[in-house]
């Protein structure tokens, strides 16, 4: 499978737990980004990184939550101490560059779920 | 600030009649992109259609097609023939082209159902 992969697909904390997320990008691509989806909402953004840089981390709330993507490996979406809250959906999609075509759809990986008990 | 509306919280349709999703944005960019996307029950997104605020063609897809009226800044799906598999729900979503590898933004999107 060559598209976006993210795992686990469901992922189910107690609060105060931390959560980790992650996203294996498209063959070829090295810049990811991050979305929430709450319920019965559409999905927001978050964070924006290339390999080892955070480019824009505007969508992210500033604390508890984190984001990472080293050289080798996946993107990393960090949650500490979850709360009820964090409940929610978080998908991750990439590009080949910061340039992308104009036409080119962001293609999304199939989601994490969050539960917080 | 860059916004997209979807006032269709909820839409029906009978199998095989055609459907409008309406999508409307907000945006002082000359430059940006509108898509379409399908999010099933089982939760994955799945890209459906693009527009360029450049093109002058509205953009076509198998049975989907955007109604896209720069002027009004709307950019409409249309679903042709629908069918029991595209009830779901319907996301729009803008991509402004003047910042480089700019996030999309999204809509609270539309509910379609589709019954025989």
């Amino acid at each position: 499978n060559a598209g976006v992969m993210q795992n686990p697909r469901h992922l189910v904390r107690r609060r105060g737990q931390e959560a980790r997320l992650r996203c294996s990008p498209m063959k070829g691509h090295s810049h990811v980004y991050w979305y929430r989806q709450l319920p019965e909402e559409g999905l927001k953004f978050m964070v924006y990184l290339q390999k080892e840089n955070i480019i824009d981390e505007s969508g992210m709330p500033k604390e508890r939550f984190s984001a990472e993507f080293p050289k080798e490996g996946p993107s990393i979406l960090r949650i500490q101490q979850v709360v009820r809250g964090d409940s929610a959906a978080y998908f991750c999609a990439s590009s080949p560059s910061d340039r992308t075509p104009r036409n080119q759809p962001q293609h999304f990986g199939d989601g994490t779920r969050l539960s917080i008990l | 600030a860059q916004k997209i509306t979807q006032t269709q919280p909820g839409m029906f349709v009978q199998e095989k009649e055609a459907v409008t999703l309406d999508c409307t944005y907000d945006t002082s960019d000359q430059s940006y992109g509108l898509f379409w996307y399908k999010q099933p029950s089982s939760g994955e997104m799945i890209f459906l259609i693009y527009q360029g605020s450049y093109d002058e063609q509205n953009a076509t897809e198998g049975r989907y097609s955007l109604n896209f009226q720069k002027a009004r800044k709307s950019a409409n799906l249309v679903i042709s023939a629908s069918q029991l598999g595209d009830s779901a729900m319907y996301f729009c979503a803008m991509r402004d082209y003047t910042v480089a590898g700019t996030a999309l933004i999204f809509g609270k999107g539309t509910t379609l159902s589709v019954s025989s």
